[in-house]
């Protein structure tokens, strides 16, 4: 079925680094843009970035611009986040989400990774 | 940046109710404004995309409208399956963003 997978989560101490993926399935993965989003414990959603079908073009919210940076290898159908400078408010859950027919709304969400920072 | 500002941040019904909630935006997003709705411990799940089209698969007693800056999402007849929170999102500008989210709870 249509579905992706997040993995990578973790506990690191502030400051470190940690290396997000996503793992699509069930669809044409090289022709759709792909997102993060993540959620706060307790708190609303926050998009965090977004690539393009062929990894032309990313772009980032203004809360990790600079540390974050989203790839793609659509000949291994796998989607990345990797996270530098993690902070304490990097927190959250994050979610992988396809990009439903180019209206930068996300039709298939994963169930999500857990990343906390704490020293 | 695009702001979203939902309302209320909350609220209470009973099974049976018609649900309203308002999404406002800081400034004109076109239809480029959709609508999710997450369950606790679960991930979103689209309900309306472009303001008012019902993504496959969802009952008919949801339904969208608005336009410009200011949106609405409508339950008509709330079912015990509803209580959730709802977010909406606007997608008109590159840098993406959600409203704060609207808690639907039981009365």
């Amino acid at each position: 079925q249509v579905q992706v997978v997040e993995s990578g989560g973790g506990v690191v101490q502030p400051g470190r680094s940690l290396r997000l993926s996503c793992a699509p399935s069930g669809f044409a993965f090289s022709n759709y843009g792909m997102h993060w989003v993540r959620q706060a414990p307790g708190k609303g959603l926050e998009w965090v970035a977004v690539i393009s079908y062929d990894g032309s073009n990313k772009y980032y919210a203004d809360s990790v611009k600079g540390r974050f940076t989203i790839s793609r290898d659509n000949s291994k159908n796998t989607l990345s986040l990797q996270m530098n400078s993690l902070r304490a408010e990097d927190t959250a859950v994050y979610y992988c989400a396809k990009e439903f027919l180019g209206w930068g709304a996300f039709d298939i969400w994963g169930q999500g990774t857990m990343v906390t920072v704490s020293s | 940046d695009i702001q979203m500002t939902q309302s209320p941040s909350s609220l209470s019904a009973s099974v049976g109710d018609r649900v309203t909630i308002t999404c406002r935006a800081s400034q004109p997003i076109s239809n480029f404004l959709h609508w999710y709705q997450q369950r606790p411990g679960k991930a979103p799940k689209l309900l309306i995309y472009a303001v008012s089209s019902l993504q496959s698969g969802v009952p008919s007693r949801f339904s969208g409208s608005g336009s410009g800056t200011d949106f609405t999402l409508t339950i008509s007849s709330l079912q015990p399956e509803d209580f959730a929170t709802y977010y909406c999102q606007q997608s008109f500008t590159t840098l993406l963003a959600f409203g704060g989210g609207t808690k639907v709870e039981i009365k």
